[in-house]
C-alpha cells in the first residue's frame, strides 16, 4: 500500500472550514482513499473514502486532484468536537486482507 | 454508532499471566480485527478474520493469538504476557459490500492492558 504525508499538526477556528492535506504521490491505480479520525482516547472513527472522483457526505467532503498523488478532506464548519487526529490511508480495494495501515495522522485542534 | 463492544475495558496484570480480551459485535458482520495503539506507532495490526474460525496473521502477531467460534466473538489471547505488551487494544469490524471494494472498519472503545 501506498504511504502517505501529513502535517503533524493544523489549528482552525471554530465555524471555518478545516482542510486537511494528505500527500500519496505513489499512489496506484487501483488503491483508496481513505479519512479516520481518532478523538482522545476513543476508537477510530470512518469518515470518508474515494477512489476517483471527489465525495461528499454528511461528515465531510473529500477532494482527490485529477493525478490522485494528493487529496484534500474538508470539514465544511468545524466545531469543537472535531478536535481529533485525522489519519489519511491508501490501500488496495479486493484481495483477502482487510487492514488499515494507520501513520501518525494530523492532530487537528478546533479552538473557540 | 456500531455494535461493537470490548471487554475488560482496563486490565492491569503481571508479567508472564495469561490474558483474553473479548470483542462482541452485534452487526453480523464477516471481517473482525485487532489493532495495538501505542505511542509513536499509531494502530497496528495483530490478527484478523474473515470468518467463522477464519484468521490470520497482521503485522505484529507475535505472543499474541486469536480465536472465533461464533461469528458475533472474535477473541484476543495474550498466552504469557509480557511488559511489551502494554498497550491500548482496539477491535473493529467490517463487511465488504462488494468485491474490489472494501466497506468501512467500525472500532470498539478500546482495553487499555498494563502489564507490570
Amino acid at each position: 500500500d501506498a504511504k502517505t504525508t501529513q502535517p503533524t499538526s493544523m489549528d482552525c477556528a471554530e465555524g471555518r472550514a478545516a482542510n486537511l492535506p494528505c500527500n500519496h504521490s505513489t499512489i496506484s491505480g487501483n488503491e483508496y482513499v481513505y479519512w479516520y479520525r481518532q478523538i482522545h482516547s476513543q476508537g477510530p472513527q470512518y469518515i470518508i473514502h474515494g477512489l476517483k472522483n471527489n465525495e461528499t457526505n454528511e461528515m465531510a467532503s473529500l477532494i482527490i486532484t485529477e493525478d490522485r498523488k494528493s487529496s484534500t478532506l474538508i470539514l465544511p464548519h468545524a466545531t469543537l468536537r472535531d478536535t481529533a487526529v485525522y489519519y489519511c490511508i491508501v490501500r488496495v480495494g479486493g484481495g483477502s486482507q482487510g487492514n488499515l495501515i494507520f501513520g501518525k495522522g494530523t492532530k487537528l485542534s478546533v479552538k473557540p | 454508532d456500531a455494535g461493537i463492544t470490548q471487554s475488560p475495558r482496563h486490565k492491569v496484570t503481571e508479567t508472564g499471566t495469561p490474558v483474553t480480551l473479548r470483542c462482541h459485535q452485534t452487526e453480523n458482520h464477516r471481517y473482525m480485527y485487532w489493532y495495538r495503539q501505542d505511542p509513536g506507532h499509531g494502530l497496528r495490526l495483530i490478527h484478523y478474520s474473515y470468518g467463522v474460525k477464519d484468521t490470520d496473521k497482521g503485522e505484529v502477531s507475535d505472543g499474541y493469538s486469536v480465536s472465533r467460534s461464533k461469528t458475533e466473538d472474535f477473541l484476543l489471547t495474550l498466552e504469557s504476557a509480557t511488559s511489551s505488551q502494554t498497550s491500548v487494544y482496539f477491535c473493529a469490524i467490517s463487511e465488504s459490500k462488494w468485491a474490489g471494494v472494501w466497506d468501512e472498519q467500525y472500532f470498539g472503545p478500546g482495553t487499555r492492558l498494563t502489564v507490570t
